[in-house]
């Protein structure tokens, strides 16, 4: 079951710092995800991007970017890093960009901010 | 822009008993509401779709139910299994166009044996 990958699975690292999340999809999908799932497990959307188009959810802090080399990776960089950063990021992707296609998910990055 | 609502948040069920989700939808525009089933430390699943051209979907021990009028969807799950036990999601598509899929908060269910 790796149609949708990320690493690292756990990333443990001390506010301020500078890190990134990897996303691979091997399912040949235009679209791919970051979503973010706090302790209380709330699912929040945070980038959809296909390879066209970017779209940012107002929520989200500049600190966050994704960049996507191709069309089956989308990373995600987050840059000087606080502790309420700490949740687990999951990375989606779906064949198209219409909300009516499913949406496959990563394993996740349980990322912890110390 | 789209806000689910879901019910319960918990909910603890005997094995072999039925289980109900439910969820509520703002925009009347929504055309397609999956549901996500999330066990311990894994990924969100889908485990069933319903699109708004239909009332009702259902595979083997679950089903959905979508009110459009009402903007309310449901989750039956028949003859609850203790591997049942999970968070689950369900969703929104907003609009027709590219955006983003809205999802409710989860619900925690138990299903005791």
């Amino acid at each position: 079951d790796t149609a949708v990958s990320q690493t690292p699975k756990y990333l443990v690292t001390q506010m301020g710092n500078d890190k990134s999340i990897k996303c691979e999809q091997n399912l040949g999908h235009d679209t791919m995800y970051w979503y973010k799932q706090d302790s209380k497990k709330f699912l929040k959307i945070m980038f959809s991007y296909n390879n066209k188009e970017l779209i940012i959810n107002e929520t989200v802090p500049n600190r966050f970017s994704p960049k996507s080399p191709d069309k089956a990776h989308l990373n995600l960089h987050i840059n000087s890093l606080e502790l309420g950063d700490s949740a687990v990021y999951f990375c989606a992707s779906s064949q198209g960009g219409t909300p009516q296609e499913t949406q496959y998910f990563g394993p996740g990055t349980r990322l912890l901010v110390l | 822009g789209e806000n689910v609502e879901q019910h319960p948040s918990t909910l603890s069920v005997q094995e072999g008993d039925s289980a109900v989700i439910k969820c509520t939808y703002s925009d009347s525009a929504s055309n397609y509401f999956p549901w996500y089933k999330q066990e311990l430390g894994k990924r969100p699943q889908l485990i069933i779709d319903i699109r708004s051209n239909v009332g009702e979907k259902k595979d083997q021990r679950i089903a959905v139910t979508l009110n459009k009028t009402a903007k309310h969807f449901s989750l039956h799950i028949t003859e609850t299994q203790p591997e049942d036990s999970a968070v689950y999601f369900c969703a929104a598509s907003i609009v027709p166009v590219k955006d983003d899929m809205r999802f409710g908060a989860g619900t925690r269910l138990t299903v005791k044996p």
